[in-house]
């Protein structure tokens, strides 16, 4: 199985500053036909579902705040929320649909300081 | 607006069976491709499996942990997902999400269905 590990675990930020979550897939999630990074990012509320907010690793789903955006490199995957708000507080986790199962990492878990 | 509504959750035995429904609106349900999330309580979420549309072929592909266990299906007559849960486990114990697919990743969720295995 694809192994999705994420950095931090935890994280504190002020409000307004800029908060990232970094996420590596053990090997390539590259779908050669269309040249997309097969990873989603997920925003999970307390007593919620997740919510898309990422796919293609840089595709911001529609209705989703600019501040949010997904950047990749190789392997090594990034979401970044530019301007913390108050709402953005939530557990975020990537997953990988190129190769079944369609792994998860572990959560990381976004706070204001 | 899609939503999607799972219910059949509940307390089941070690080696029992329970069936999960998810009834979706909002969009074709026929050309959806729809999968399965469990998330355990407290922890992460792990995926379950996925069926594509009837007319990719309606195939199911499975998490090693349920393959052989669980069967998922759909009835696009009645625009519902199903989950067959047999041979149960505590290690079932989860809230269960149905999802739409959207560009291959889990698009649309529904509130989840809390499936409790215990003696």
């Amino acid at each position: 199985d694809i192994v999705m590990t994420q950095s931090p675990d935890s994280l504190a930020v002020s409000l307004g500053e800029r908060a990232t979550i970094n996420c590596k897939s053990s090997q390539t999630v590259l779908y050669t036909s269309d040249n997309h990074n097969y990873v989603a990012w997920y925003q999970q509320k307390p007593g919620q579902p997740p919510k898309l907010l990422i796919y293609w690793a840089s595709t911001r789903q529609f209705g989703v705040p600019d501040r949010f955006s997904g950047s990749e490199s190789g392997t090594d995957f990034t979401l970044t929320i530019s301007s913390l708000q108050a709402e953005d507080v939530a557990v975020y986790y990537c997953q990988q649909y190129h190769t079944s199962p369609h792994t998860f990492g572990q959560g990381t878990k976004l706070e204001i300081k | 607006e899609v939503k999607l509504v799972e219910s059949g959750g509940g307390l089941v035995k070690p080696g029992g069976s329970l069936r999960l429904s998810c009834a979706a609106s909002g969009f074709i349900f026929s050309q959806a491709w729809m999968s399965w999330v469990r998330q355990t309580p407290g922890k992460g979420l792990e995926w379950v499996g996925r069926i594509k549309f009837q007319t990719d072929g309606g195939t199911t592909d499975y998490a090693a942990p349920v393959k052989g266990r669980f069967t998922i299906s759909r009835d696009d007559s009645t625009n519902t997902l199903y989950l067959q849960m047999n041979s149960l486990k505590i290690d079932d114990t989860a809230v269960y999400y149905c999802a739409m697919i959207h560009y291959g990743a889990a698009g649309f969720w529904g509130q989840g269905t809390l499936v409790t295995v215990s003696s």
